[in-house]
């Protein structure tokens, strides 16, 4: 069974850091593509990341581009979004989810809550 | 950027009831469109893929049509667990976007 559990989420101040991270199991991970999606509060989905099996290929949307970075261990079948210079409006669920192919999001974590506040 | 608009974003039905959704894309996306229901307090749930492709397990009641730039979900016979917030997600370029979502709820 796919499983994908995000952690690293927290309250965090304006300008401040965080790292989230996925654990992956039930599938073999260094074969599918990855990606970060969040939903802030009461609103809807917004694609934040993509990362190829091997780290190769990496996309950003507009809103996080130069602020936030995708990364992968394959080793440790792990996905990490590092977020810096963190922003009010970066408020939301970060959710974890495989892509596969022909398919964006086959499987989701449970998301990790990421409050930027002072 | 595609941009996704889905109408209406409130659809108040009742169980059994046949339920339509539209989805629009701001320029073509040939059939690279998906569909995913979300429930309260939960992760998405991915339901359709190619705009008419159901993913395994998903019902049979749910079904997607369309091409280009218009598409639509559709769900024959409403179900007490159908009522949720669906959304229509374009993955033809970068950045993939998602329609603002549509909420079925009870009458």
């Amino acid at each position: 069974e796919v499983q994908l559990v995000e952690s690293g989420g927290g309250l965090v101040q304006p300008g401040g850091s965080l790292r989230l991270s996925c654990a992956a199991s039930g599938f073999t991970f260094s074969s599918y593509e990855m990606n970060w999606v969040r939903q802030a509060p009461g609103k809807g989905l917004e694609w934040v990341s993509y990362i190829s099996g091997t780290a190769y290929t990496i996309h950003y949307a507009d809103s996080v581009k130069g602020r936030f970075t995708i990364s992968r261990d394959n080793a440790k079948n792990s996905l990490y979004l590092q977020m810096n210079s963190l922003r009010a409006e970066d408020t939301a669920v970060y959710y974890c989810a495989r892509t596969r192919a022909m398919v964006p999001f086959d499987s989701w974590g449970q998301g990790t809550l990421v409050t930027v506040s002072s | 950027d595609i941009q996704m608009t889905q109408s209406p974003s409130t659809l108040s039905a009742s169980v059994g009831d046949r339920v339509t959704i539209t989805c629009r894309a701001s320029q073509s996306i040939n059939s690279w469109l998906a569909w995913y229901q979300q429930k309260p307090g939960k992760a998405p749930k991915f339901l359709i893929y190619k705009a008419s492709s159901l993913e395994s397990g998903v019902p049979s009641r749910f079904s997607g049509s369309g091409s280009g730039t218009e598409f639509t979900l559709t769900i024959t016979s409403l179900q007490p667990d159908d009522f949720a917030t669906y959304y229509c997600q374009q993955y033809k370029s970068y950045p993939w976007t998602f329609g603002q979502g549509t909420k079925v709820e009870s009458k």
